[in-house]
């Protein structure tokens, strides 16, 4: 089975508010995180990366926190924009291949 | 304008017929990688290569094959198409193996009939 998952499939955000994603990962030897976001007929575009040896990161308008006690990763998004409808999934590096979750739908309403 | 190409971005094919889909990047990334994107699976590695000559299987290999002559280029083929394989194809590359994201092209739609 997938080590890697999220937990809404489908998130519906107000623009102008913020989006949180969740993803929960199984594996506490992995040491590196990826989010994606997929728009659709496109593929995959990194957006953020975490190291295991940090708990937070920023991007622009993005952050990404790692909690590694309850393996659990989230990715805010600052001001959500239209731009930001897509699908978010975050993956995980295992025995130095990434493993991908399944994704969740984010739908930005104007 | 640099990056990773795949072609064709669209493909219909016939069971048992032979399809190539090509990957080209322009990074001089050493890894290059296939997946398959299919509704509740996520993305699934078919192959991946560590240089030219390099390659090895991921987690779902059967009815490909791949090549990496050129470090560029990393072509996939399935040798004899079949309904399973409709799916979309996504080709990435990387500078490393290790701690570095993957950057993924636009990826191929085949549909096999």
């Amino acid at each position: 089975g997938e080590s890697v998952g999220l937990h809404l499939p489908t998130l519906s955000v107000q623009e102008g508010d913020n989006s949180i994603i969740n993803c929960a990962y199984s594996n506490s030897a992995s040491d590196y995180f990826i989010w994606y976001k997929q728009e659709s007929g496109k593929g995959p575009q990194f957006i953020i990366d975490i190291r295991s040896n940090m708990d937070k990161r920023q991007g622009q308008r993005v952050t990404v926190l790692l909690n590694k006690t309850v393996k659990h990763l989230s990715l805010q998004i600052a001001a959500t924009q239209p731009g930001d409808s897509a699908v978010y999934f975050c993956a995980e590096n295992m025995d130095n291949r990434l493993a991908f979750g399944k994704g969740n739908q984010v739908v930005v309403i104007p | 304008d640099a990056g990773i190409t795949q072609s064709p971005r669209y493909k219909i094919t016939e069971t048992g017929r032979q399809v190539t889909l090509m990957c080209h990047q322009t990074w001089s990334h050493s890894y290059m990688f296939w997946y398959r994107q299919d509704l509740g699976h996520g993305l699934r590695l078919i192959y991946y290569s560590a240089a030219a000559d390099i390659t090895d299987k991921g987690e779902v290999p059967d009815g490909y094959v791949v090549s990496r002559s050129k470090t560029e280029n990393f072509p996939l083929t399935l040798e004899s198409a079949t309904r399973s394989q409709t799916s979309v194809y996504f080709c990435a590359s990387s500078p490393s193996s290790y701690n570095s994201p993957l950057h993924f092209g636009n990826g191929t739609r085949l549909t096999v009939t």
